[in-house]
């Protein structure tokens, strides 16, 4: 079984650019997160999905971040204009059920670095 | 409001050492804590976990950590280091399944 995969695992771009990250969870997994980590920080969160609605988006840093998850499947986030302060790796992680995600079964990606000059 | 404190960002053991990383969290409710750890260009990967049963919980690859509430730690350890322990470790707390992390800290094992 595919665990979760991230896309790019590495992105480069200038200021100002727009940037697509894409996530694709584990089959059957209701439950998306995005996750952040900038340089030398904590991972923090950034927004939860179940199916395709947005649960939890109160992590998400400004509005030129959207997160989409259509058809309940793989998610995007777009960053759009990025800036230098978003530089970082964003993982993504998915689970089964909301409980299990409570009890820590969530199974993450291995991130998409995000270099912004 | 949760949080989640990782003393020491990197901790340096020889190989057969005792590893001890510490955690020390905060929160307003009983909480479910976790240790993640990330191996070079992998994901995080569920070490073991705190859910209100046994206080001293087994993990995977030898590790274990002990829930003390009244010193609000959850320090982990490992008797004896192996070189593939090299990682990066990550103590967590949640009780809504939004994960609070803390710093990170790097393991490294010397031969």
């Amino acid at each position: 079984e595919a665990g979760v995969t991230q896309f790019p695992s590495h992105s480069v771009i200038e200021k100002g650019q727009t940037v697509t990250l894409r996530c694709d969870p584990i089959s059957g997994h209701d439950n998306l997160y995005w996750y952040r980590r900038v340089m030398g920080k904590e991972i923090k969160f950034l927004l939860h999905f179940v199916k395709e609605s947005k649960q939890d988006e109160s992590g998400m840093p400004n509005n030129r971040f959207l997160a989409e998850r259509t058809g309940g499947t793989y998610s995007t986030l777009k960053v759009q204009p990025a800036e230098l302060e978003d530089s970082g790796v964003y993982f993504c992680a998915s689970s089964q059920a909301w409980t299990r995600s409570v009890t820590g079964e969530l199974f993450f990606g291995e991130g998409s670095r995000l270099t912004v000059l | 409001a949760q949080s989640v404190t990782q003393l020491g960002s990197h901790v340096s053991v020889s190989e057969g050492a005792l590893v001890l990383l510490r955690c020390n969290y905060s929160s307003s409710v009983p909480p479910y804590l976790f240790w993640y750890v990330q191996y070079p260009n992998q994901g995080l990967q569920l070490l073991l976990k705190y859910t209100s049963a046994a206080t001293l919980v087994k993990g995977i690859n030898g590790f274990e950590a002990e829930f003390k509430k009244s010193e609000t730690s959850f320090h982990l350890t490992k008797p004896s280091a192996h070189m593939s322990d090299a990682a990066e470790y990550f103590c967590a707390v949640t009780y809504t399944g939004k994960l609070i992390f803390g710093q990170g800290t790097t393991l490294q094992v010397k031969p």
